[in-house]
């Protein structure tokens, strides 16, 4: 079935650097979505990627959905404290109607 | 306020001793699904539903039962829970298109359960 893995699993930076996350499919997904849990809590829709090379914004965060629709990336510009939780990738394969998570990246941020 | 409500929200039981846990979402939803959250294991869907009436398996549905007979309520069914089965459990809904597939959840709260 349908595999989607997330690297890294872990990443500690400090306030003010950058970090990113990197998700990939093995298989060809028709949309990518991005999720952000703060710990205790539940995910939290972020974005919806749908086209191939697609590019989207949201303040400091940038979404990006690879030519092949096999990989996608989240990057965060200047991470700030109320960055902190686990980002999840989930993608649906084509004429799928299953939505599979990636295992998440959990941020924490050093003030 | 629009929302997707798990109740209860912290459960301890007994191996072997039934349970369901409800959910549901005030937004006219097609879709919703259940999805169980373990340490180093991510996100896992058990069932999913695109529509009252019509459930499908997830990755995991070993040990669950759902149903869908009303379009708001999709609650979460352990005929027979066992250890293996404690974990954080979610429901989420979301708006389905046939070509467009499932857009973005929402979450439930969590049902964190545990089974001794």
């Amino acid at each position: 079935g349908q595999q989607v893995m997330q690297i890294p699993q872990y990443q500690h930076v400090q306030e003010g650097e950058d970090f990113t996350t990197y998700c990939n499919s093995s298989t060809t997904l028709s949309n990518i979505q991005w999720y952000k849990q703060r710990p205790g809590g539940h995910p939290v829709f972020l974005i919806q990627l749908v086209k191939s090379g697609e590019v989207k914004k949201q303040k400091r965060l940038t979404f990006q959905f690879g030519e092949a629709k096999k990989n996608s990336s989240l990057h965060i510009t200047a991470t700030q404290t109320t960055d902190v939780g686990t980002y999840f990738c989930a993608g649906r394969e084509n004429a799928g109607n299953m939505l599979t998570f990636g295992g998440g990246t959990r941020l924490m941020v050093k003030p | 306020e629009a929302q997707v409500t798990q109740n209860p929200r912290y459960l301890i039981t007994v191996t072997g001793k039934k349970l369901t846990v409800t959910c549901s979402q005030n937004m006219n939803h097609e879709y919703m699904s259940w999805y169980r959250q373990d340490p180093g294991l991510g996100l896992r869907q058990i069932y999913y539903s695109m529509n009252v009436e019509v459930t499908d398996k997830g990755d995991v549905p070993e040990g669950y039962k759902v149903s869908r007979k009303e379009k708001r309520n999709f609650p979460l069914i352990l005929e027979s829970p066992s250890p293996n089965q404690t974990s954080l459990y979610f429901c989420a809904s979301s708006l389905f298109s046939g070509t467009g597939g499932v857009y973005g959840y929402t979450f439930g709260s969590g049902t964190r359960l545990t089974v001794v």
